[in-house]
């Protein structure tokens, strides 16, 4: 089955306490991103990645970094948690950035609270 | 101003009526328009896709797009409980490599 899993879904952790948030796909896609979610600003690319070793910024990069050492997989790092991350985490996979490959397959999401 | 706005409601309908969403956008250069349904805790899944301008139809859903308007809308023919779910618009084009922007989504409640 074509999917996307994202480990763990739900998280809770304090300030400061360094985290990844696991992200894998299965189809061999080369586009990957990673959005998080807040009531009314609706889905926010936070990094994505057109293939292996190739990454660059989204909207709202701040206080994240990733990595693609691996086509399947592309973690989302936070280095030093606060409290304005709380949020819903969504990675992403699509066959490639070009015109015809818009469609993106999505995780079930990171609940990550940070106290 | 967002580039893509969509009414983030909740709208809640009774059941069989017929279901519109909208949104609009001010960047000209997107060909490229989905909407997603997101169901409570899960991610969101493509529902419709449509390029450029006019009518597709799926089943019960229609999608449209008037692009001289700006303006994309989602209908939903005899909507039943188990369309309930968060609608999102999104849209691409030749920009920064074919980024996908969201709407904000809009909550709707069908009722039995």
């Amino acid at each position: 089955e074509a999917q996307v899993t994202q480990n763990p879904r739900y998280l809770i952790t304090v300030t400061g306490k360094k985290l990844t948030v696991t992200c894998s796909q299965n189809m061999n896609h080369e586009y990957m991103s990673w959005y998080r979610q807040d009531p009314g600003l609706g889905l926010r690319q936070i990094y994505y990645s057109m293939n292996v070793e190739v990454t660059d910024k989204g909207d709202v990069p701040e206080g994240y970094k990733v990595s693609r050492k691996e086509k399947r997989n592309f973690p989302l790092i936070l280095e030093s948690p606060s409290p304005n991350q709380t949020s819903l985490y969504f990675c992403a996979s699509r066959r490639g950035q070009g015109a015809r490959n818009t469609e993106a397959f999505f995780g079930q999401g990171t609940r990550l609270t940070v106290v | 101003q967002k580039e893509v706005e969509q009414d983030p409601g909740p709208l809640s309908v009774p059941e069989g009526a017929i279901v519109s969403l909208n949104c609009t956008y001010s960047n000209s250069a997107f060909q490229y328009f989905m909407w997603y349904r997101q169901y409570s805790r899960k991610g969101p899944e493509l529902l419709m896709y449509t390029y450029s301008s006019g009518n597709k139809e799926d089943g019960r859903f229609t999608a449209q797009v008037d692009k001289s308007s700006k303006y994309i809308s989602l209908f939903i023919r005899d909507s039943q409980p188990s369309d309930s779910a968060t609608y999102l618009c999104a849209m691409s084009g030749n920009t920064g490599g074919f980024k996908t922007i969201f709407g904000a989504g809009t909550r709707l409640f069908v009722k039995a």
